[in-house]
């Protein structure tokens, strides 16, 4: 049962422009959402989080949103760079529950 | 400062044999999570280690299993092999108190013929 979902399979964006990843998840109970971004034979590094006290989270060009009553999230890059190119996850947790429940990703391309 | 590491990077098993894959949290961490990642997928949980025992576990059989060692470092066992079993899998590490902040290790990458 997939819980957190990214529609998206790929986002390609000019440089210097801006880019949204969306993510949307089922389950009412999740109270903690993160943002990774992963680069080829690398590990998922961590981005940027979000308490869901909270409706926005910034952090230098990297901003997520949270609209719970839609359950859903989104990330913004602006200006985007051709550093950004990679994998996104979108994850969330829930309070006492150490376990991370990830979307499918979503592979953004930045053109020059 | 050391982050996560995982070894070995790459593996090639065939199918009811029997794997372990290694891994050190980053400096500091005492949690270690287990995740595996099929190809066009997010990564899914397995089970998370905790003061050298199973804390949480995902959905999977028990033919995968885990060990923690006293200074933190970790393995995953998987048993029976089957060809499903192929993917990349990663270990995180993360402080009990911290907030689900995991931090990722490179991931080894196992391919069951």
């Amino acid at each position: 049962d997939q819980q957190v979902k990214q529609n998206s399979p790929s986002l390609s964006v000019q440089e210097g422009r801006i880019s949204i990843l969306n993510c949307d998840y089922t389950n009412s109970m999740f109270d903690y959402f993160l943002w990774y971004k992963k680069y080829p034979a690398e590990g998922p590094t961590f981005l940027i989080s979000i308490s869901s006290i909270k409706d926005k989270n910034e952090d230098g060009r990297f901003t997520v949103f949270l609209n719970k009553s839609a359950k859903h999230l989104s990330l913004h890059i602006v200006p985007s760079q051709p550093g950004d190119s990679a994998v996104y996850f979108c994850a969330a947790s829930r309070s006492n529950d150490y376990k991370l429940s990830f979307g499918a990703g979503t592979t953004v391309t930045v053109r020059a | 400062d050391a982050g996560v590491t995982q070894s070995p990077t790459h593996l090639i098993k065939t199918r009811g044999q029997q794997v372990t894959l290694r891994c050190s949290p980053k400096s500091g961490h005492d949690t270690v999570s287990w995740y595996q990642q099929a190809l066009g997928q997010g990564p899914q949980f397995i089970f998370q280690y905790y003061e050298e025992e199973e804390r949480q576990r995902g959905n999977f059989p028990d033919r995968f299993s885990g060990h923690q060692f006293p200074n933190y470092s970790s393995e995953l066992n998987v048993n029976a092999l089957l060809l499903g079993d192929s993917a990349l899998y990663l270990c995180a590490s993360s402080l009990i108190a911290g907030y689900n902040e995991q931090f990722f290790g490179p991931g080894t990458r196992l391919t069951v013929l």
